[in-house]
């Protein structure tokens, strides 16, 4: 069956460490996919898109890599600061068509 | 950046009652935009895809005659709840792409909290 895992639910790190983020996926064929932040009560923000031909793609302080091979993306936000705390959710292109997304990782960046 | 807004943010209503939300893209014709709903601390769970002039496209397990879907212009999109209970109490999201960038980049309103009492 299709599944896509976020590990862990929710992680809690030190202001200025580096988080990250594991998104792994299974019977998906993605041509791209996408990280996306939300905030409580609020809908999600896109932030990152990596194709399957991409490896690696970075904006600011944002690192996401996508490894068809082993079927995962890991985002990583370096120098985290306690402004990033939220939920961030991966999505994958479903052939197409719409969107599928993770459950998500709540992330907590303690001052 | 393109902008997808949703009215009302929240609403609480009786139950048996119907309630409609709103979607409108603010600055971008949007031909299909989908529908979400989001239990606490659960992910987002695709309802529906709206088709500008056509209908709606169903997921497996939502109901289409209690989830009514209309979208008839290019910019709007409405979701309404029919015969609310209890258990329709969540968080509806839906969001659109501008053309172009449809599969590569989704917009999202902010939200509409429901609340059925």
């Amino acid at each position: 069956s299709q599944k896509i895992e976020q590990n862990s639910e929710a992680l809690n790190i030190q202001e200025g460490k580096t988080a990250t983020l594991t998104c792994n996926y299974t019977n998906y064929s993605p041509a791209y996919l996408q990280w996306y932040r939300q905030d409580p009560g609020r809908g999600p923000v896109f932030l990152l898109l990596i194709r399957e031909n991409e490896k690696e793609k970075r904006k600011e302080r944002l690192k996401v890599t996508f490894d068809t091979t082993l079927k995962q993306s890991l985002f990583h936000i370096t120098a985290s600061q306690p402004a990033d705390s939220a939920t961030y959710l991966c999505a994958l292109d479903n052939y197409g068509q719409n969107f599928v997304f993770g459950p998500g990782t709540r992330l907590s960046v303690l001052p | 950046g393109a902008v997808v807004s949703q009215h009302p943010s929240w609403v609480i209503c009786k139950s048996g009652t119907s309630v409609k939300i709103e979607c409108r893209s603010l600055d971008f014709q949007a031909t299909t935009m989908f529908w979400y709903r989001q239990f606490p601390k659960q992910s987002l769970m695709l309802m529906a895809t709206s088709n500008e002039g056509s209908k709606a496209t169903y997921e497996q397990g939502v109901e289409k005659d209690k989830f009514l879907i209309n979208h008839a212009s290019l910019t709007l999109s409405t979701l309404t709840v029919t015969s609310a209970h209890p258990e329709d109490s969540s968080f509806y999201i839906c969001s659109a792409s501008p053309p172009g960038r449809v599969n590569t980049e989704a917009f999202f309103g902010q939200g509409t909290r429901l609340t059925v009492v």
